[in-house]
């Protein structure tokens, strides 16, 4: 059974600030990986998915790697502003068109 | 091209009374999930339709949920008998055929008094 575990939990930065954020998974088996952004009251937006068969990609300032062998994936934001302070969530699917399984997310607040 | 789109946005209910949330996914995608998210918690899953077919319910309650994807028009998430516990948010997701990813709505919030 898949695992989704997102550690920091909560993470407070200067503006400006890059900053890396943590996503590992128990089964390998892992067709794809999702980052989403979940503003408070709000849905979420999807950032990044990234297939089994790619390493990372890169979106504006976002990147996210993907590696299968280590159960993990980061997320890494460049020069923070205030704007990107929101939960960020992980999600991994174990095939194509089945369900998420989530993390729990990690609370970014950027300070201005 | 419109956004997976859910409605209501916030619905109350007391206790005993039924709750009915309306899901239309994203124009070409045929695939519908429904996800709850409970205060302070993440996202779980509950249940995966395609059109007319429910295709892996294992995150749903045996009681008191149901859910449906007609042929025509919107994916229904019912809830009957609604208790406290049963606040939450409720999100639902779309995505086309192949591993293209899942998009979600903004999400049902139901409050139980």
């Amino acid at each position: 059974k898949q695992e989704v575990t997102q550690i920091p939990a909560a993470l407070s930065v200067p503006e400006g600030e890059n900053l890396v954020l943590n996503c590992s998974f128990t089964d390998s088996a892992i067709y794809n990986l999702q980052w989403f952004r979940q503003d408070p009251g709000k849905g979420l937006t999807s950032l990044l998915l990234i297939q089994s068969s790619q390493r990372e990609q890169t979106s504006g300032r976002l990147n996210a790697s993907l590696d299968k062998s280590s159960g993990r994936s980061t997320l890494y934001i460049a020069a923070s502003q205030p704007g990107d302070s929101a939960t960020y969530l992980c999600a991994g699917a174990r095939e194509g068109n089945t369900p998420l399984v989530f993390g729990k997310g990690t609370r970014l607040s950027v300070i201005a | 091209n419109a956004g997976v789109m859910q409605n209501p946005r916030h619905l109350v209910r007391r206790r005993g009374q039924e709750a009915r949330l309306r899901c239309s996914p994203m124009k070409g995608h045929s695939h519908v999930y429904w996800y709850r998210q409970l205060p302070e918690e993440g996202l779980k899953f509950m249940v995966y339709l395609q059109k007319e077919n429910i295709i892996d319910e294992s995150g749903m309650p045996k009681e008191r949920f149901s859910a449906e994807f007609p042929k025509e028009g919107p994916s229904i998430l019912r809830i009957q008998q609604v208790v406290r516990g049963d606040s939450a948010a409720y999100f639902c997701a779309s995505s086309p055929s192949g591993a293209w990813g899942q998009y979600f709505g903004p999400g049902t919030r139901l409050t139980v008094t």
